[in-house]
């Protein structure tokens, strides 16, 4: 099935340090969602993002809507070891009812 | 209870037996989605519910993949004559108001999985 294009695919990074990952698309989407998924578990919702060009926090999380609609961002500041995880990307494509979600991006924080 | 949950969370089963994967989701919420996500991959839609109906049913891989709302909460996502390729964790996400209504601020929530290995 169709995923999309998300990197880093994985990143190791020291306690403190700031994470930015990112997800792409072909296609124009009305709606992005950023998941961390933790092993054996399903995914939790971190952000939500509606317009192009939005902006929004969620703590330590900062996430954006890009201006072309294509594409989102997704910003962890001050990493503390319990990110660890598997982050995940999801777009609305618009005309659809569907989400279709990215390859994920796997971080590990070292202490 | 508050978040979706899915029974049971794991399943093991033979090639060509038939399996049932329920799913319940927040109180309240129209709109459930099934997911498929195999081992280091994304979730993968499956099927879309709207109330009781299937909105999009476009993921289903084939025709021994069926899923059911009936009364438009708990749903059934059943596999007929299962094959080792059908393992995976089969997830379930209910949101309020589903991804192409009306409403700009849909969002979904997800249950934990339930892990299907076919023997």
């Amino acid at each position: 099935g169709q995923q999309l294009n998300q990197s880093p695919q994985s990143m190791f990074i020291q306690e403190g340090e700031d994470v930015s990952m990112n997800c792409t698309s072909s296609s124009i989407f009305n709606t992005w969602l950023w998941y961390k998924q933790d092993p054996g578990e399903g995914p939790v919702l971190l952000i939500a993002l509606y317009k192009a060009g939005e902006l929004t926090s969620n703590g330590r999380l900062t996430a954006q809507f890009g201006i072309t609609r294509k594409d989102s961002f997704l910003n962890i500041s001050a990493s503390i070891p319990s990110d660890v995880g598997i982050y995940f990307c999801a777009g609305h494509p618009s005309g659809t009812y569907k989400y279709i979600f990215g390859t994920g991006t796997r971080l590990k924080v070292l202490a | 209870g508050a978040g979706v949950s899915q029974t049971p969370s794991n399943k093991v089963t033979e090639k060509g037996k038939y399996v049932e994967l329920r799913c319940d989701p927040i109180s309240g919420h129209t709109a459930l989605y099934w997911y498929r996500q195999s081992l280091g991959q994304g979730p993968e839609f499956l099927i879309y519910f709207q109330g009781t109906g299937a909105a999009d049913d476009s993921g289903l891989p084939n025709d021994r993949f069926f899923a059911v709302r009936p009364e438009g909460s708990v749903s059934t996502l059943k596999i007929q004559r299962t094959e080792r390729g059908d393992s995976a964790v089969y997830l379930c996400a209910s949101s309020p108001q589903g991804a192409g209504s009306l409403s700009s601020t849909d969002t979904q929530y997800f249950g934990p999985g339930t892990r299907l290995t076919v023997l």
